[in-house]
């Protein structure tokens, strides 16, 4: 049990154009979702929190008009990184609390590449 | 917030032989500790974890400890293996809260 599903799990795309990027969670509800950004050889860093129904929490550092996310139903969260840039290229990790405890659950992660 | 250091970035041991990866917090009000084992292009994935209620676990091979006075868990490895070998991340975080990664220990086991 608790699945988390991620999709595209590779996409590359020239810069200015923005990228969505689906997180599900496949056999649970998950209240709250979290994204990450990994780059090579680093820690995750998370970027956000995102809760159903509600507006998601940004880490500092993190340009909230940049990284949209919505966070529409129990089981899926979107990240869309809008007018992307080459900086931006970065392994995009999300993962799902099955609430009860505090274990999350990691998606297969996001490989993004901004030509 | 919480602020989690690891130690050491690498390790190298021989197969058979026992890993060590040390994480200290700063929050004492953090009480789950997972540890996830990452290899290359893929998702982390929960090895073992422990709350604050206990203070050691152990699970075939791994073993994790916690002194929540001096702030530290630690992995425990032993009779490590070739395929032991990836990133190591520890974590820490309130109920239900957020997880603050340690920085990582890259772990080679050599044949």
């Amino acid at each position: 049990g608790a699945v988390v599903s991620q999709h595209p799990s590779r996409v590359i795309c020239k810069s200015g154009t923005s990228v969505k990027i689906e997180c599900r969670s496949l056999d649970f509800q998950a209240t709250t979702m979290f994204w990450y950004r990994q780059f090579p050889k680093q820690s995750l860093m998370l970027m956000a929190t995102s809760n159903e129904g509600s507006k998601a929490t940004y880490e500092q550092g993190v340009e909230k008009d940049k990284f949209l996310i919505n966070h529409a139903s129990l089981t899926l969260s979107t990240l869309t990184v809008t007018s992307a840039h080459p900086e931006d290229s970065s392994f995009y990790i999300c993962s799902a609390d099955a609430g009860g405890s505090n274990e999350q659950f990691f998606g297969p992660g996001t490989r993004l590449t901004v030509l | 917030g919480e602020n989690v250091e690891q130690h050491p970035s690498t390790l190298s041991v021989q197969e058979g032989d026992s890993a060590v990866i040390k994480c200290t917090y700063s929050d004492s009000a953090s009480n789950y500790f997972p540890w996830y084992k990452q290899e290359l292009g893929k998702r982390p994935q929960l090895i073992i974890d422990i709350r604050s209620n206990v203070g050691e676990k152990k699970d075939q091979r791994i073993a994790v400890t916690l002194n929540k006075t001096a702030k530290h868990f630690s992995l425990h490895i032993t009779e490590t293996q070739p395929e032991d070998s990836a990133v190591y991340f520890c974590a820490a975080s309130r109920s239900r809260s957020t997880l603050t990664f340690g920085k990582g220990t890259m772990l080679l086991v050599s044949p």
